[in-house]
């Protein structure tokens, strides 16, 4: 079992439609990173954070610590959102490094 | 030119070949990162350095071996891959090397090892 899971794995959805997109996680973290990969391989990154919640234009990311859990949410989707979401935690014990989750394939059609 | 930039984009290459891919940031971070992605698996991180110094070798076979000549050039050396080498070859950087600072990803390498 992978130390980080996200769900679902696969999402279509059409254009508007309010997205969420889950991350558990089963172990100690200092940090959280939320990223996108286009095709053609590109990865940005869009939240890192510890706590809390973070909004940049219609993403959202909220974690809580307690529960071990992370959502991203995108709100009034659009066709340009379709991409690969990739949770990836850095660990509080051991070397710091990030591992990352298997990723969720995200398609908005319009 | 800004950001990560790799060289090249796509490479295939036999198994008794030596080649080798580049990686040059323009950010004036001190963090560089090699990161694999193969088809169906998660991002695994391969090598770390900082200050040009080699800080993480996550168990990854001597057919890579990364060098860092300063602190925006970041080169892997390949030689005698197998096909399951074949993946996406992903370079990053950051002010920080400890997974607390944003990466900053390039376009990656995509490899096919015949």
């Amino acid at each position: 079992k992978n130390e980080v899971e996200q769900s679902p794995q696969n999402l279509t959805a059409q254009e508007g439609e309010f997205i969420t997109i889950n991350c558990s996680y089963s172990v100690g973290i200092s940090a959280l990173h939320w990223l996108q990969q286009h095709p053609g391989g590109g990865i940005v990154s869009l939240f890192m954070l510890s706590s809390g919640k973070k909004k940049h234009g219609r993403l959202i990311a909220t974690i809580n610590i307690q529960e071990k859990h992370s959502s991203l949410h995108i709100t009034a989707s659009h066709p340009r959102d379709s991409a690969v979401y990739i949770c990836a935690v850095l660990l509080i014990q051991g070397a710091q490094k990030l591992v990352f989750g298997q990723g969720t394939r995200l398609t908005i059609n319009p | 030119e800004t950001g990560v930039t790799q060289t090249p984009r796509h490479l295939v290459m036999g198994m008794t070949n030596k080649k080798s891919l580049k990686c040059e940031q323009h950010l004036g971070h001190n963090a560089m990162y090699w990161y694999k992605q193969s088809a169906k698996k998660p991002l695994e991180l391969m090598f770390v350095y900082n200050f040009k110094e080699q800080t993480e070798n996550n168990s990854v076979p001597s057919r890579f071996s990364p060098e860092c000549p300063n602190s925006s050039h970041l080169f892997l050396h390949l030689h005698t891959l197998q096909p399951e080498d074949s993946a996406l070859y992903l370079c990053a950087s950051s002010q920080v090397p400890d997974g607390t600072d944003t990466q900053y990803f390039g376009p990656g390498t995509r490899l096919t090892v015949l």
